[in-house]
């Protein structure tokens, strides 16, 4: 089945410790993207990758990092969470170009104490 | 810049009655429209685009959406509503931009459906 694989589904974490979130895709997509989602605010991009080790930032990039090492895989980082940070984080990808087809992972909700 | 703008946060209709959820948009271009839908717990998924062509688009679950350049609107809409339809919906534009396609989404309407 094509998806877009997200772990875990829920994190609670402590201010200041280190957390990654994983994002795997077995549609050989190019593109992939993080977004985060907060009430009333919508979903708002955070980082995105075109290709392999193609990285750029998107709309609220401060706080995390990401990394595109292989075609499947696009793990969010947080090297030192903050309670600002509590959110649900989702993973997309696309095959890119003007195919706008993007799959989303099932979510990530984190709370940062 | 482009944005995209849902100006009912929440909407609460009864089963079997109809649908429309608003959508205005922000684009310079020719825009890339898209509704997505998530139900409680779950991830997004794809109701319908549009591109080009026929300014009325067909969707899954019986939803569908017109596109109006001169209103710079896509509206969303649903002749009878199912008690399964509760969930949130985004509006969204496509910004195809040095070489990447990003989606911008509006806020969100939750729908709630009374019995």
């Amino acid at each position: 089945e094509a998806q877009v694989t997200q772990n875990p589904r829920y994190l609670i974490t402590v201010t200041g410790k280190k957390l990654t979130v994983t994002c795997s895709q077995n549609m050989n997509h190019e593109y992939m993207s993080w977004y985060r989602q907060d009430p009333g605010l919508g979903l708002r991009q955070i980082y995105y990758s075109m290709n392999v080790e193609v990285t750029d930032k998107g709309d609220v990039p401060e706080g995390y990092k990401v990394s595109r090492k292989e075609k499947r895989n696009f793990p969010l980082i947080l090297e030192s969470p903050s309670p600002n940070q509590t959110s649900l984080y989702f993973c997309a990808s696309s095959p890119g170009g003007e195919s706008y087809g993007y799959t989303f992972g099932s979510g990530t909700r984190l709370t940062v104490v | 810049a482009q944005s995209v703008t849902q100006p009912d946060i929440h909407i609460t209709v009864s089963e079997g009655a109809s649908l429309e959820l608003r959508c205005n948009y922000s684009y310079g271009a020719t825009p890339y429209l898209f509704w997505y839908v998530q139900s409680p717990g779950q991830g997004l998924q794809l109701l319908l685009k549009y591109f080009s062509g026929d300014t009325l688009v067909q969707g899954i679950k019986g939803f569908e959406a017109e596109f109006k350049r001169s209103q710079s609107s896509f509206n969303l809409r649903k002749p009878s509503v199912h008690w399964s339809d509760a969930a949130e919906y985004f509006c969204a534009v496509g910004s195809f931009s040095g070489g990447y396609n990003k989606l911008i989404f509006g806020a969100g309407t939750r729908l709630a459906v009374h019995p």
